[in-house]
């Protein structure tokens, strides 16, 4: 089975500090996401990276970075936390084109900011 | 920029079919894909479409149109366990950007 794993399933993190949020999958999978999820907005993707190295930004970028040194690995970084970015951070994987659209994904990790 | 609309909330009978609708509004198209997320778990694929036409999967069904831009999950059979959160999403303007809509929340009553 896939297998998409977020280090931290609960932070809890004070304004101003930087925070990680680590996404390990073991499928070998290209495409990696970071999605936020916060009541009736639905998922909204904050960076999607195609290979290792390459990002893009989704449609909520800011305040938010990501890294991806390894294929498995995909990672997102607060810079500076502010309350406004406490929610439910969904990592997700799936392969490159394709034709199923199928993404796997994490428990996820909700994030507090206080 | 890609935008998907669907029903915030449906409600229905144990037993009966329901369906959810999605538009979208995309700069490319390359699929339309279902989720359900039950409270407090992560979205788990239910289906996908890159053509026109329905493609069925046990209980459910999704349909693409791609001229209307536009889709619905068809759930039939409706179980207690059916009720969840079900977003459509969209691999528009590149094939590696997925895109989802703010979900649909379908509640059942026995």
């Amino acid at each position: 089975d896939v297998k998409v794993t977020q280090s931290s399933r609960y932070l809890v993190k004070r304004t101003g500090e930087k925070v990680f949020l680590e996404c390990v999958q073991d499928m070998d999978h290209e495409n990696m996401f970071w999605y936020r999820q916060d009541p009736g907005l639905g998922l909204r993707l904050i960076y999607f990276s195609y290979d290792v190295k390459m990002k893009e930004k989704g449609d909520i970028p800011e305040g938010y970075s990501v890294s991806r040194e390894k294929k498995e690995r995909f990672s997102l970084i607060l810079e500076s936390a502010s309350t406004n970015q406490t929610s439910m951070y969904l990592c997700a994987s799936g392969l490159a084109g394709g034709n199923t659209g199928e993404l796997f994904f994490g428990e996820g990790s909700r994030l507090t900011v206080l | 920029g890609q935008s998907l609309e669907q029903p915030s909330e449906v409600t229905a009978v144990e037993g009966a079919i329901v369906q959810i609708n999605c538009t979208y509004q995309t700069s490319g198209f390359y699929g339309l894909s279902w989720y359900q997320q039950h409270d407090g778990g992560a979205p788990t694929f239910l289906s996908y479409n890159a053509l026109d036409g329905l493609e069925e999967t046990g209980r459910f069904s999704s349909f693409l149109s791609r001229s209307d831009s536009y889709g619905y999950l068809l759930l039939q059979e409706l179980q207690m366990k059916d009720s969840a959160s079900y977003f459509c999403a969209v691999r528009g303007s590149s094939a590696s950007k997925i895109i989802f809509g703010s979900g649909t929340r379908l509640s059942i009553r026995p």
